[in-house]
């Protein structure tokens, strides 16, 4: 039972790439969402889906992209990589929407 | 909007010691709070939650405690170990929140030997 799975862990970019972080569950979960996490800021909701076909805007969403064209996969997208996206990112699924969340591992990135 | 605060950023206690971390939350329609423990370089767990109606529930050494009067909520962990050292997350969430899973900054937990 793999859970919430994230790839890549560990990536690093310049300044005006692009790339897509991939985040996938097997657990028939409907909600899921990214965070990013930076050194005493916690988790910040970046994006989150109720479903396959519907997204929504968290806490910080400039600069990401997101759909949800499975209930399997929720990838993140990064347009024009910038310093300030330099970050943990963390993917999560649940059940529902009120329901406990289960975390991926993590993608490191740092953007130079 | 909403708001999740943790009183202190970092805690540090003896083992051995029973340890108090403190969450608190504005979203009065929040009916359901969960307890996240994050060690370092893992992706956050689920410890214990509790609903609206009740105000305290126990599990293996960790019992969590809501005041819905004053929007506050605690986990206390008996006989601290060096395991318990991470760092700990409330997420108030519940029918009347908008999906939108809101964390805290989060308390670190430090455990000395």
């Amino acid at each position: 039972n793999a859970g919430v799975t994230q790839t890549p862990k560990f990536q690093v970019l310049k300044t005006g790439q692009s790339m897509t972080l991939q985040c996938a569950q097997d657990m028939n979960h409907e909600y899921m969402s990214w965070y990013r996490q930076d050194p005493g800021m916690g988790l910040r909701l970046i994006h989150y889906s109720v479903g396959a076909g519907i997204t929504d805007q968290g806490e910080v969403p400039n600069g990401y992209n997101v759909s949800r064209s499975t209930t399997e996969d929720f990838p993140l997208r990064l347009l024009s990589a910038a310093p300030s996206q330099t970050s943990v990112y963390f993917c999560a699924s649940s059940y529902e929407m009120n329901t406990e969340a289960f975390f991926g591992q993590g993608t490191r990135l740092t953007v130079v | 909007g909403e708001s999740v605060g943790l009183h202190l950023p970092t805690l540090s206690v003896q083992e051995g010691d029973n340890s108090i971390i403190n969450c608190a939350y504005s979203n009065s329609a929040s009916d359901y709070f969960i307890w996240y423990k994050q060690e370092s370089g893992k992706g956050p767990q689920f410890i214990i939650d509790i609903r609206s109606n009740m105000d305290k529930r126990q599990g293996q050494r960790v019992t969590v405690l809501l005041n819905k009067t004053v929007k506050h909520l605690s986990l206390q962990i008996a006989a601290t170990q060096p395991g318990d050292s991470a760092v700990y997350f409330c997420a108030p969430t519940g029918s009347g929140n908008t999906g939108k899973l809101i964390f805290g900054q989060g308390t670190t937990l430090q455990v000395k030997p």
